[in-house]
């Protein structure tokens, strides 16, 4: 089945510590991005990439990390320097075909817990 | 800037009404796009329907329409004969011109569909 996995599904990491949120897709697509959700809130963007070896800052980059490898992964670290890192965190991918219709698809994400 | 709002914090539905949800938008972009995810209580996001700024037709797809007001820029969802399965929190989201890879999201509506 073609979809997004995103793991683990619950992370706890004391103050401190950096960790890394995991996001693979085999839709073949180019386009990936990860969103971060607080309570109450709609998404905010982290970073994006639209290429193999390519990412862009988005909102909220600071105290954040990405590596895009291999089209299919494109994993999230979780720095020591991000003040509030407790939330919610969806990985999303879209085909990355030019205009206003790439639809973004998301995985089912990880609730990150600082301890 | 690129806003969404979307005004109602919460709904309660009876099970097999029609039910609409309210999202407004401003952007200054001629061209954009208009989505509307569904997150269940798992938290994932998952895609329900698109309109486009210069779609001639309102979008439908199955129990979902978009009833599109450009003048009014107002992209509100209508779902027929609501099911207890709809019971979800709801995201209006925009995406701008070309090159502007984010999506913007509204603070959500949770829809509660009462039996």
């Amino acid at each position: 089945d073609g979809g997004i996995t995103q793991s683990p599904k619950y992370l706890f990491r004391k103050e401190g510590q950096n960790v890394t949120l995991s996001c693979e897709q085999n839709l073949n697509h180019d386009a990936m991005y990860w969103y971060r959700q607080d309570p109450g809130q709609g998404l905010r963007l982290i970073y994006y990439s639209q290429i193999v070896n390519d990412f862009q800052k988005g909102d909220i980059a600071e105290g954040y990390s990405v590596s895009r490898e291999k089209k299919e992964s494109f994993p999230l670290t979780v720095t020591s320097a991000q003040k509030n890192p407790t939330a919610f965190y969806l990985c999303a991918s879209a085909s990355g075909r030019a205009g206003n219709t790439d639809t973004q698809y998301f995985g089912p994400g990880t609730r990150l817990t600082v301890l | 800037a690129q806003k969404i709002t979307q005004t109602q914090p919460g709904m309660f539905v009876q099970e097999k009404e029609a039910v609409t949800l309210d999202c407004t938008y401003d952007t200054s972009d001629p061209s954009y796009g208009l989505f509307w995810y569904k997150q269940p209580s798992s938290g994932e996001m998952i895609f329900l329907i698109y309109q486009g700024s210069y779609d001639q037709q309102n979008a439908t797809e199955g129990r979902y329409s978009l009833n599109f007001q450009k003048a009014r820029k107002s992209a509100n969802l209508v779902i027929s004969a609501s099911q207890l399965g709809d019971s979800a929190m709801y995201f209006c989201a925009m995406r701008g011109k070309v090159g502007n890879e984010k999506l913007t999201f509204g603070t959500g509506t949770r829809l509660t569909i009462i039996p």
